[in-house]
């Protein structure tokens, strides 16, 4: 099974940074994902990570340490259309390659 | 255009009524998947398919069937819809199981009452 958890809600201002912490239990890690969803709208794809570090793209970033089972989103220059839900994902190849969701971070950006 | 389409996208129904909600993904995707959201518990896996005439059950497929006769196509079948069976139903796609990104559909809104 996977237990991953991930703050409720976060509150940041524009132009600032932000870091959503993920952590997760899981017997057949295979991959750590990053979605944003808003309001009402299907999930879309923002970053992957297997192996350790860090992975950089445009203004978010992903950190994973499988030793530690931990990953965090980093947003930079955070914009009002940031706004949105954060879905840390686990991929599981012991459940045939199952993504399995944590419950979000409804982050709100503030001018 | 590269996309998964689910229809309806929204959809009020009685208890026992049955009724299926399509999926199709225009991507020859081999990996399809079914989840539903719902306040306070995020997404869920209800089934699955890593391939055509493959599926299997994910996270809370009570009450839901599929099929998988076509590569393109993952219908959700709801035998005889409950009220708790209410919820936000996403479809996704990606190229094989193991692909770093899954595409998801539009949603389709469930209420059953």
């Amino acid at each position: 099974g996977q237990n991953i958890d991930q703050p409720t809600e976060m509150t940041a201002t524009e132009g600032a940074i932000v870091q959503i912490n993920c952590t997760y239990q899981t017997s057949g890690f295979n991959g750590l994902f990053w979605y944003q969803q808003h309001a009402g709208e299907a999930p879309t794809f923002l970053s992957y990570n297997v192996l350790d570090g860090l992975e950089e793209k445009g203004r978010f970033s992903s950190f994973l340490s499988r030793s530690k089972g931990y990953s965090y989103l980093l947003l930079k220059e955070l914009q009002m259309k940031d706004s949105a839900s954060y879905l840390c994902a686990v991929r599981d190849l012991n459940s045939g390659y199952a993504l399995n969701f944590g419950k979000g971070t409804s982050l709100l950006v503030t001018p | 255009e590269a996309q998964v389409t689910q229809n309806p996208r929204y959809l009020i129904t009685v208890t026992g009524k049955k009724l299926t909600v399509t999926c199709s993904q225009n991507m020859n995707h081999e990996y399809m998947s079914w989840y539903r959201q719902d306040p306070g518990l995020g997404l869920r896996q209800i089934y699955y398919s890593m391939n055509v005439e493959v599926t299997d059950k994910g996270d809370v497929p009570e009450g839901y069937k599929v099929s998988r006769k076509e590569k393109r196509n993952f219908p959700l079948i709801l035998e005889s819809p409950s009220p708790n069976q209410t919820s936000l139903y996403f479809c996704a796609s990606s190229g094989q199981a193991s692909a770093y990104e899954q595409y998801f559909g539009p949603g389709t809104r469930l209420t059953v009452t």
